[in-house]
């Protein structure tokens, strides 16, 4: 069965700062993996995704990730961050025939100034 | 592009009584529709999957005679969450996928469901 898991649930980096929000998965096959931020009052906003290919990924708002097939890991990171993201943050896996996701807990961001 | 509604925004309803809840995909068409539950503070838990014209495919622990769901065109499902008790108060969530992305889906705003 797959499963995400995000070991951090709340994460207070100072505005300007690098950010590594961490995600690990369990899936048996490839794995689509995505990540989400979500903003109070707003839906999920895709940041980015990974399919295959480049294990790098760039995404919108200067966020990257990472796909560490060894660790099972991708890793969502901002070299320096801005008051705007504080949000909740989810990694996601695509899984299933009928296109499903299933979330991580969720990372809780707070920037300080 | 691909904007998802849902209506209401917050709902506050007695136990006992059923509430309808709105997702609306505004400039596509959605084959397939998801509804998710999250608790606070919590991850989104996938409830159900509806594919247009058809009969809404459940997750495991999820009571399809509580949540019912319609998805009668390619730009609207509804989730009724019948004969709702305080522990159905919650945050729900839909998404939309168009039938051209495969892991596509765009998200809803939600509703939060308060059940006194």
């Amino acid at each position: 069965a797959q499963s995400v898991t995000q070991p951090d649930i709340h994460i207070t980096v100072s505005e300007g700062a690098s950010l590594e929000l961490r995600c690990n998965y369990s899936y048996g096959a490839t794995p689509y993996l995505f990540w989400y931020v979500q903003s109070p009052g707003q839906g999920l906003q895709l940041l980015l995704k990974y399919f295959s290919g480049d294990t790098l990924v760039q995404g919108i708002k200067g966020f990257e990730a990472e796909f560490k097939r060894s660790q099972s890991s991708f890793n969502l990171r901002k070299p320096s961050v801005h008051w705007s993201d504080a949000a909740e943050y989810f990694c996601a896996v695509g899984a299933g025939t009928g296109n499903q996701f299933y979330f991580g807990t969720g990372t809780s961001l707070t920037v300080i100034p | 592009g691909a904007v998802v509604s849902q209506h209401p925004s917050w709902v506050i309803c007695k136990s006992g009584t059923s509430v309808k809840i709105e997702c609306r995909s505004l400039d596509f068409q959605a084959t397939t529709m998801f509804w998710y539950r999250q608790f606070p503070k919590q991850s989104l838990m996938l409830m159900a999957t509806s594919n247009e014209g058809s009969k809404a495919t459940y997750e495991q622990g999820v009571e399809k005679d509580k949540f019912l769901i319609n998805h009668a065109s390619l730009t609207l499902s509804t989730l009724t969450v019948t004969s709702a008790h305080p522990e159905d108060s919650s945050f729900y969530i839909c998404s939309a996928s168009p039938s051209s992305g495969i892991y596509e889906q765009y998200f809803g705003p939600g509703t939060r469901l308060t059940v006194t």
